[in-house]
């Protein structure tokens, strides 16, 4: 589809074990954002990529978090050693590149740490 | 650095009612203003933005939203709700940059609006 695409739709996992999470931005699209949402909450921020601009990290809540982009593509979110307080929906968005415009969501990734 | 803040956690109606959310916004720096819905188990849908220009936006699904300078916000508003309006609405402020960059958007807690029959 056109749209951004993330996978898995769900995870669980057992705490300790890593996982990774998978965004495919709308083609074209320069930027593109994770967001952490838990249960009853809003959207977190965690992390942002401008085409080959050094990311902006600022957002992610520790050293277990990190995220790596290929180009203009495809972006993975990994946590390592899940703990519970991991679980939430992980939210991928992209954008198009200079001017502005609205992001762009996927549908989330649900990740369950049990 | 910038913040959002919407007032109300949870706002129930009946249908047809009128509705108004609250946003407001800090940023030492000009920006630009969206709201967003979530719909049960969906991911995030634009409902309008304010770039430049007019104050008064107007949005998909009826809905518009006035930015106020000076008061710093952004109030989300329809005149008659629907049952299909029940979702999660959240406001996002991005602080305007020089040389057209896009930076990220910061949103608030959210606002869950509820409407009855």
């Amino acid at each position: 589809g056109a749209g951004v695409s993330q996978s898995p739709s769900n995870k669980v996992t057992e705490k300790g074990k890593d996982v990774e999470l998978r965004c495919d931005p709308i083609s074209g699209h320069t930027a593109l954002y994770w967001y952490r949402q838990r249960l009853g909450q809003g959207l977190e921020f965690l992390i942002y990529f401008q085409g080959n601009s050094a990311p902006d990290k600022s957002g992610l809540p520790s050293d277990r978090f990190s995220a790596e982009r290929t180009g203009e593509s495809v972006s993975t979110l990994t946590i390592q050693r899940t703990q519970q307080e991991d679980s939430a929906v992980y939210l991928c968005a992209s954008r198009p590149g200079r001017g502005f415009t609205e992001a762009f969501f996927g549908q989330g990734t649900r990740l369950t740490v049990v | 650095a910038q913040s959002v803040t919407q007032l109300d956690s949870q706002v129930p109606v009946f249908e047809e009612a009128p509705v108004e959310l609250r946003c407001n916004y800090s940023s030492s720096v000009s920006v630009y203003l969206f709201w967003y819905v979530q719909y049960p188990n969906q991911g995030l849908q634009l409902l309008l933005k304010y770039l430049s220009g007019s104050t008064l936006v107007k949005g998909i699904n009826g809905f518009e939203a006035e930015f106020n300078k000076s008061q710093t916000s952004f109030h989300l508003r329809k005149p008659s709700v629907h049952i299909s309006d029940t979702a999660e609405y959240f406001c996002a402020v991005s602080a305007i940059r020089g040389g057209g960059s896009n930076y990220k958007l910061t949103f608030g807690k959210g606002t869950l609006l509820t409407v009855n029959p």
